[in-house]
């Protein structure tokens, strides 16, 4: 089993508002990673989880705030959001580095969110 | 700093020819990974393959092959007997035993019956 699930599908939220996105995986993955992706350009990292904590945040405004529960979950806590962070936001899990074969990331469908 | 290109912004293949998707790299690292990234328009990024940069032999899963030429810095996608439900946007990506990805700036591949 490779999968990993979001939460919701499509989002649609207003810049006052306050909302969270969610990722699950049951693959014992112990990294957890949150992308961004524009339309037609490439995912863009912006958090990683390696064992339940924080290990990469590449500069990411605050208003995004990721949490991780456990070993098996993801949030991606969104407050007071600009049009321009529209976007899909995919989820996605791996082995993490320390893998001794091949540490491929397996990605969710994504969330795809508008913020009007 | 570590870089992927993929030079074809879009390609177009028959149903049941095989196509070659472009990728070249740029690293100092000797150790690396390469992946390569099947997004369909749902928006999944589903994974096709993966090549360690000390394997000997070039990675093959199914229909998908990587053609891995390590002194030109190369790792290209063969997709033999397309299928129309290869239609998507393909991204190549680099990692150097970290947990960040670099992806490419992809090829949108088109099969037509």
């Amino acid at each position: 089993d490779t999968e990993v699930t979001q939460t919701p599908k499509h989002l649609v939220m207003g810049m006052t508002n306050k909302k969270s996105l969610k990722c699950e995986q049951h693959m014992g993955h112990r990294a957890m990673y949150w992308y961004k992706q524009k339309a037609k350009k490439p995912p863009e990292l912006m958090f990683v989880y390696s064992y339940e904590k924080l290990s990469i945040n590449e500069s990411v405004p605050s208003r995004f705030s990721p949490e991780c529960p456990n070993s098996s979950l993801l949030n991606l806590h969104l407050h007071a959001l600009q049009p321009e962070d529209s976007a899909l936001y995919l989820c996605a899990s791996s082995q993490g580095k320390w893998a001794t074969n091949s540490y491929e990331q397996y990605f969710g469908p994504g969330t795809r969110l508008t913020v009007t | 700093a570590q870089k992927i290109t993929q030079t074809q912004p879009g390609m177009f293949v028959q149903e049941k020819e095989a196509v070659t998707l472009d990728c070249t790299y740029d690293t100092s690292d000797p150790s690396y990974g390469l992946f390569w990234y099947k997004q369909p328009s749902s928006g999944e990024m589903i994974f096709l393959i993966y090549q360690g940069s000390y394997d000997q032999q070039n990675a093959t899963e199914g229909r998908y092959s990587l053609n891995f030429q390590k002194a030109r810095k190369s790792a290209n996608l063969v997709i033999s007997a397309s299928q129309l439900g290869d239609s998507a946007m393909y991204f190549c990506a680099i990692s150097h035993n970290t947990d960040k990805l670099i992806f490419g700036t992809g090829t949108r591949l088109q099969v037509f019956p």
